[in-house]
């Protein structure tokens, strides 16, 4: 079974300022793909990046990057210039081959300050 | 840019009510899943869809749960009597491929109240 371990719960960063939300998974398979979302206050679920399990260098998406650690099991994201906007929850969530579904961590809120 | 759209965003009801959440998913999407969300909590696994069956269900999606696509395009998810622990927010997802690499699109949500 896939396990997907946020252990911050709550981050405050200033703004323009880097930032990084942990995440270590757990999981049996090889072929497997990690994922974060975003989720404002107005509740939907937004995708910012992923990265797969066989892929050697790490994802990048504008402000956003994937510090992926094969070996530690951890999938960091990291938010550069940080803006005011970038406040809500963060989800790193993780699927394995097959038919399988997202499994996602317990969330990061981040708030960004002025 | 093609979306997953979810109606009502917002659904009271009474407990012991029946409700039926709906959903669009992106057209050429083969997978289609729900979630939901306890407020404050994580988003977990409720059910997925391919080829007008179930694929794989969790513990959650008891038999008060059932799921249809009744008509090529909409999705839906029916709680036979809802339970006040049944409040939560509800996602609709859909994805193109069930690979790890696939994003999985997600709806806006309807947020479920059961008084």
């Amino acid at each position: 079974a896939q396990k997907i371990t946020q252990t911050q719960p709550g981050m405050f960063v200033q703004e323009k300022e880097a930032v990084t939300l942990d995440c270590t998974y757990d999981t049996s398979d090889q072929s497997y793909g990690l994922f974060w979302y975003k989720q404002p206050s107005s509740g939907e679920m937004i995708f910012l990046i992923y990265q797969g399990s066989y892929d050697e260098q790490n994802a990048t998406e504008g402000r956003y990057s994937l510090n992926f650690q094969k070996a530690r099991k951890s999938a960091n994201l990291v938010i550069s210039a940080s803006q005011l906007g970038d406040s809500a929850m963060y989800f790193c969530a993780m699927r394995s081959s097959g038919n399988t579904p997202l499994v996602f961590g317990k969330g990061t809120r981040l708030s960004v300050i002025a | 840019e093609p979306e997953v759209t979810q109606t009502p965003s917002h659904q009271v009801t009474q407990m012991g009510q029946e409700v039926i959440l709906r959903c669009v998913p992106i057209s050429n999407h083969l997978y289609f899943y729900w979630y939901r969300q306890i407020l404050g909590q994580k988003v977990e696994f409720l059910v997925s869809f391919y080829n007008n069956e179930i694929s794989e269900k969790s513990e959650i999606f008891d038999d008060q749960f059932s799921v249809e696509r009744p008509d090529g395009s909409n999705f839906t998810l029916k709680i036979r009597s809802t339970k006040l622990e049944d409040s939560a927010m509800y996602f609709c997802a859909s994805s193109f491929r069930d690979r790890p690499n696939n994003e999985q699109f997600f709806g806006p949500g309807t947020r479920l109240t059961v008084l």
